[in-house]
């Protein structure tokens, strides 16, 4: 079956690279996405990528895909407060969707 | 544009009563989703619908009922609320290209007593 699995929290200083990790369990997915939640708000998608990519960049954002490993990272650079939220990965697989349950962003001073 | 619109954004019901969440989407998608959300749960897939006409259990149906009323609307239906079903839902809609991304409508929040 499908599932998504990330850590729940991760610290980083204002201006270092944050990377969120994240791993799969379905090697037919087709998309991989991270979304993003600010209090009290709903899912903003910030970046998305297809199986057959390794990479992509988006600004601040970086995607890595490993297939092999299934594993997906998202790097986002110069971390600024702005950035204080939990992110979601989340996979494809047909017309599922299947997200895991979030790393909450805590940003240091 | 107002892209997934969901009502109500608020309800408190007690146990046992019904109601029914409402989304509307006004992008033309084929695809509709109902999910829950609980803390430290993440997202949990309730129900799909993949086009007009179809639906299909997620990861949480138990205790739920849905609607494809037309390719614009998908509704969730809480038959007997129960406590265990106080959580935020959210619908989402999504096209066939371009990623197939998920659009999120802005939550119901939901509490049962």
């Amino acid at each position: 079956g499908e599932d998504v699995e990330q850590s729940l929290f991760l610290s980083v200083r204002e201006g270092d690279s944050s990377v969120i990790n994240c791993t799969y369990t379905d090697s037919s997915s087709t998309y991989l996405y991270w979304y993003k939640q600010e209090p009290g708000a709903g899912l903003q998608l910030l970046t998305y990528i297809f199986s057959n990519m390794d990479m992509k960049q988006d600004q601040r954002l970086t995607v890595l895909l490993n297939k092999k490993d299934k594993h997906l990272s998202l790097r986002i650079a110069d971390t600024q407060t702005g950035d204080s939220a939990i992110y979601f990965c989340a996979e494809r697989v047909g017309d599922k969707i299947i997200f895991g349950k979030g790393t909450r962003l805590h940003i240091l001073p | 544009n107002a892209g997934v619109t969901q009502t109500p954004k608020f309800q408190v019901l007690k146990t046992g009563q019904s109601m029914t969440l409402q989304c509307a989407q006004d992008m033309n998608h084929n695809s509709m989703y109902w999910y829950r959300q609980d803390p430290g749960m993440g997202l949990r897939l309730i129900y799909y619908s993949a086009s007009e006409g179809t639906t299909d259990k997620g990861e949480v149906p138990n205790g739920y009922n849905v609607s494809r009323l037309n390719k614009r609307e998908f509704s969730l239906r809480l038959e007997s609320a129960a406590p265990s079903q106080t959580s935020v839902y959210f619908c989402a809609s999504s096209a066939r290209q371009g990623g197939e991304k998920l659009f999120f409508g802005s939550g119901t929040q939901l509490s049962v007593l």
